[in-house]
């Protein structure tokens, strides 16, 4: 299989506990962005990478947030000190970068984070 | 900015009616837009794009999109629902830090 894959698919924590996901992409795509979806909304996006630098933050990317793609290749998105707030679908994707800008986003099954 | 709002968060049709998903969208420069469909507990999987080479849209499972700049609309239909249809769509729209954004998403029912 040669789509994105995300480790692991359900994660239950405690308040508090910090919590460390894992995205693999597509292996030729440069691009890897990592998107928070709460129930009953659409994915937001919080971060992106091109290659191993991160080229932007969304404001909801707080400083508990951190994200490394070391080699470009896959990325870990880490939450310290977890908040019930924090629950929500954890989503990866990444794209090739193409010319005019219209690229298209390939995503992952999703990380599901539920914060007791 | 850009950005795109959806009508309706919930649509439910009859198995073999037409399916009409609605989708506006806000944008300063042509928009490149994207409609995508989310199973339960599953990601996105894209339905198909618009990136300025053609008004009228063909995707995957015989949905297509045509794009109106007068209406600033992109709206997703289907001539004939399928149970296998239900599901969540998503429209979306490339942002100018090469971010999606989506709209909240319209949950189909197909009733049989």
């Amino acid at each position: 299989d040669t789509g994105v894959s995300q480790n692991p698919r359900h994660k239950i924590t405690k308040r508090g506990q910090n919590v460390t996901f894992r995205c693999d992409p597509i292996s030729e795509h440069n691009r890897l962005y990592w998107y928070r979806q709460t129930l009953g909304q659409g994915p937001e996006f919080l971060t992106y990478f091109q290659n191993e630098a991160q080229l932007e933050k969304s404001r909801l990317l707080s400083d508990r947030f951190s994200a490394e793609r070391p080699k470009g290749s896959f990325s870990t998105l880490e939450i310290q000190r977890t908040e019930q707030g924090d629950s929500a679908m954890y989503l990866c994707a990444s794209s090739p970068i193409s010319a005019g800008g219209s690229n298209e986003q390939f995503f992952g099954p999703g990380t599901r984070l539920t914060v007791l | 900015a850009q950005s795109v709002t959806q009508l309706g968060s919930h649509v439910s049709v009859s198995e073999g009616a037409l399916v009409l998903l609605r989708c506006n969208y806000s944008s300063s420069v042509p928009p490149y837009l994207f409609w995508y469909v989310q199973y339960p507990n599953q990601g996105l999987q894209l339905l198909l794009k618009y990136t300025s080479a053609a008004t009228l849209v063909k995707g995957i499972n015989g949905f297509e999109a045509e794009f109106k700049k007068s209406e600033t609309s992109f709206h997703l239909t289907k001539p004939s629902a399928h149970m296998s249809d239900a599901a969540e769509y998503f429209c979306a729209v490339i942002g100018n830090n090469n971010d999606m954004r989506f709209g909240a998403g319209t949950r189909l029912t197909v009733k049989p």
